[in-house]
């Protein structure tokens, strides 16, 4: 149980263009579900925590009108990089919450994204 | 705040022996304390976790952490190395109350040699 799958598992667009990645929580609710970035050989950054039914909470230095992030139901968030930039090129992890209360999460896949 | 630190970016290893993966943390409150194992292009995969009670955890394929309050270290133990083992190992950690995501680790990446 508490399986989260991620789409797409890898991406890459053109400089410019607007990229969406899906989080489902494909057997449980999830409440909270959060966004990591993770650089190559780093550790992960979480970018911004979001409640289903409202805006999400970004951490500081992450751009929300860049990262889009959307929790309009209790299995699914997305996270929406808009105008992307070869910067933005990273390994993006989504994990989400609710079975078991904030305390334990459970991550997807990952999603791997290069901008050209 | 709360924090992870892991002292050790690479742990070499040989196969069958044992294995001990170091991680030391700060938190206000009562921490909940996580260890997560990544293959390369891979999500994280959850290994084990303390909450409360005995302070030996035990999780997947053989692994083991000792929460040490006093010592604020939540290491990651395994008595027999395998090869299969090798990949990279975060600790991360979130306290008791509140809405927090967890805090990670900036990772050790483990070797076990054949």
């Amino acid at each position: 149980g508490a399986v989260v799958s991620q789409h797409p598992s890898r991406v890459i667009c053109k400089s410019g263009t607007s990229v969406k990645i899906e989080c489902r929580s494909l057997d449980f609710q999830a409440t909270t579900m959060f966004w990591y970035r993770q650089f190559p050989k780093q550790s992960l950054m979480l970018m911004a925590t979001s409640n289903e039914g409202s805006k999400a909470t970004y951490e500081q230095g992450v751009e929300k009108d860049k990262f889009l992030i959307n929790h309009a139901s209790l299995t699914l968030s997305t996270l929406t990089v808009t105008s992307a930039h070869p910067e933005d090129s990273s390994f993006y992890i989504c994990s989400a919450s609710g079975p078991t209360g904030y305390n334990e999460q459970f991550f997807g896949p990952g999603t791997r994204l290069t901008v050209l | 705040a709360q924090s992870v630190a892991q002292p050790e970016d690479q742990v070499n290893v040989a196969e069958g022996n044992p294995l001990t993966v170091k991680c030391t943390y700060s938190v206000s409150g009562n921490p909940y304390l996580f260890w997560y194992v990544q293959y390369p292009n891979r999500g994280l995969q959850f290994l084990l976790k303390y909450i409360t009670g005995d302070n030996l955890v035990k999780g997947s394929y053989g692994f083991e952490a000792e929460f040490n309050k006093s010592q604020t270290s939540f290491h990651l133990k395994k008595p027999s190395a395998l090869v299969s083992d090798s990949a990279l190992y975060f600790c991360a950690v979130t306290r008791e109350m509140g809405r927090r995501a967890l805090t990670f680790g900036s990772g050790t990446r483990l070797q076990v040699q054949p």
